[in-house]
């Protein structure tokens, strides 16, 4: 109940191209689902963040789709660029409760330019 | 403001020797983590303290211990060495529980031989 999963593994797109990484939790008490970005030899950081209040939260180049009947959330990258290429983690949380994460295995994303 | 720091940025141990990793943040967060990273199966929480003086076990603490010496300051030990603690080690800090972000350090690569 616990977990996070998360897909595909890798992903390959070409400059321009939209990239599209899913996650499904199966706790439903779970209300943080952000996501993170890490690049080679660099810790993770957050890209962009949703509470299941919103079905979408859109920034810059980013969106999170929500979908809390179906218990998935997907991180859309429009335009994807070179610059793009990283390793994206998905997560959630609870706002209280918890100071736990749970983690997705993570979307290594290669942007062709 | 350095955010969550690591020391040190590579280690290489023998199996069976001990080591301390240590983090430190400059946030006044009151929630710090130490996870590990292996591939393929993203962020895995070793222990946590969601305040000064508590710690609490994760998703995979055999192995290791864990001191909070202070509000800025959370060290992760490994007592006796084992290859498969061979990984890449992120400390984290919160300001509070489950929902708010996440800051990562950059990370401790650890081989032990």
């Amino acid at each position: 109940q616990q977990q996070v999963k998360q897909s595909p593994q890798s992903l390959i797109v070409q400059k321009g191209g939209i990239s599209i990484i899913n996650c499904a939790y199966e706790n439903t008490a779970f209300d943080y689902f952000p996501w993170y970005q890490q690049f080679p030899g660099k810790g993770p950081a957050l890209l962009i963040a949703i509470r299941p209040d919103v079905s979408e939260k859109k920034e810059g180049r980013f969106t999170i789709s929500f979908n809390k009947s179906a218990k998935q959330f997907s991180l859309h990258i429009m335009d994807s660029q070179p610059g793009d290429s990283a390793t994206y983690f998905c997560a959630a949380s609870m706002h209280s409760g918890t100071y736990k994460y749970i983690f997705g295995t993570g979307t290594r994303l290669k942007v062709l330019a | 403001n350095a955010g969550v720091t690591q020391t040190p940025k590579f280690q290489v141990l023998k199996t069976g020797q001990s080591m301390t990793l240590q983090c430190a943040q400059d946030m006044n967060h009151n929630s710090m983590y130490w996870y590990r990273q292996d591939p393929g199966m993203g962020l895995r929480l070793i222990y946590y303290s969601a305040s000064e003086g508590t710690t609490d076990k994760g998703e995979v603490p055999n192995g290791y211990n864990v001191s909070r010496l202070n509000k800025r300051e959370f060290s992760l030990r490994l007592e006796s060495a084992a290859p498969s603690q061979t990984s890449v080690y992120f400390c984290a800090s919160t300001q509070g529980t489950g929902g708010d972000e996440q800051y990562f350090g950059p990370g401790t690569r650890l081989t032990v031989t």
